[in-house]
């Protein structure tokens, strides 16, 4: 079983349209990321969160963490071609440990 | 400031063989860790370096070891190479060091990655 859930898997969606993404776990995180990856690509890091309940923007995308430390959510708003990828988040139970715990990621698709 | 950088960036090898794969993190950064991904399983981690010493590993064999220099840079070994090991090898590196502190997040910056295919 996974530690980390992500839904869904696989999103493909037209230009222009809003999506969000989820990232879920029964156990509480010291902090979570959210990275984009893309073919051939190592990881790309979005964010980093770190309070429970903490929002944060960049751009067109919204990033919360959940009140209780255990869940995120990615949100996308207009989606680009350009934001085509594989979005994974990754958390660290506890604090200051360098292991990252992976979801296995949303593959999203935007169509022109 | 140059980021993570690994080298190969592609490798093929035969059962059984062994493989080192080298990664150079971004100037400054002192930690140093790998993962495996896989179609199947995702983003595995396999363990991290700090100042030299091997800090933390997953639940991988004794096929896959690594070390770390003293400038930081870091290899990974594998071993008698089977099938399976096919991946994509990432490393990453980290600023965040002993004694960073408990509101440090630890932020990792991920290199390109070496795909390993095992024929």
């Amino acid at each position: 079983t996974q530690l980390l859930e992500q839904s869904p898997q696989f999103l493909s969606i037209q230009e222009g349209e809003n999506l969000t993404v989820y990232c879920n776990s029964s156990s509480v995180f010291s902090s979570l990321q959210w990275y984009r990856q893309e073919p051939g690509e190592g990881p790309v890091l979005l964010v980093t969160v770190v309070t429970g309940g903490e929002v944060k923007k960049l751009k067109r995308l919204t990033f919360q963490f959940g009140d209780a430390r255990k869940d995120s959510s990615l949100h996308i708003t207009a989606a680009q071609p350009g934001d085509t990828g594989l979005y994974l988040c990754a958390a660290r139970l506890i604090q200051g440990a360098q292991k990252l715990v992976f979801g296995q990621g949303t593959r999203l698709t935007i169509n022109p | 400031k140059a980021g993570v950088t690994q080298t190969p960036r592609y490798l093929i090898k035969t059962r059984g063989q062994q493989v080192t794969l080298s990664c150079s993190p971004i100037s400054g950064h002192r930690s140093v860790s790998w993962y495996q991904q896989t179609p199947g399983q995702g983003l595995q981690f396999l363990f991290e370096y700090f100042s030299e010493t091997q800090r933390n590993k997953g639940n991988f064999p004794g096929r896959f070891s690594g070390r770390q220099f003293s400038n930081s840079r870091s290899e990974m070994n594998v071993s008698t190479l089977e099938l399976g090991d096919s991946a994509l090898y990432l490393c990453a590196s980290s600023l965040q060091g002993r004694g960073a502190g408990i509101f440090s997040t630890g932020e990792q910056y991920f290199g390109p990655g070496t795909r390993l295919t095992v024929t």
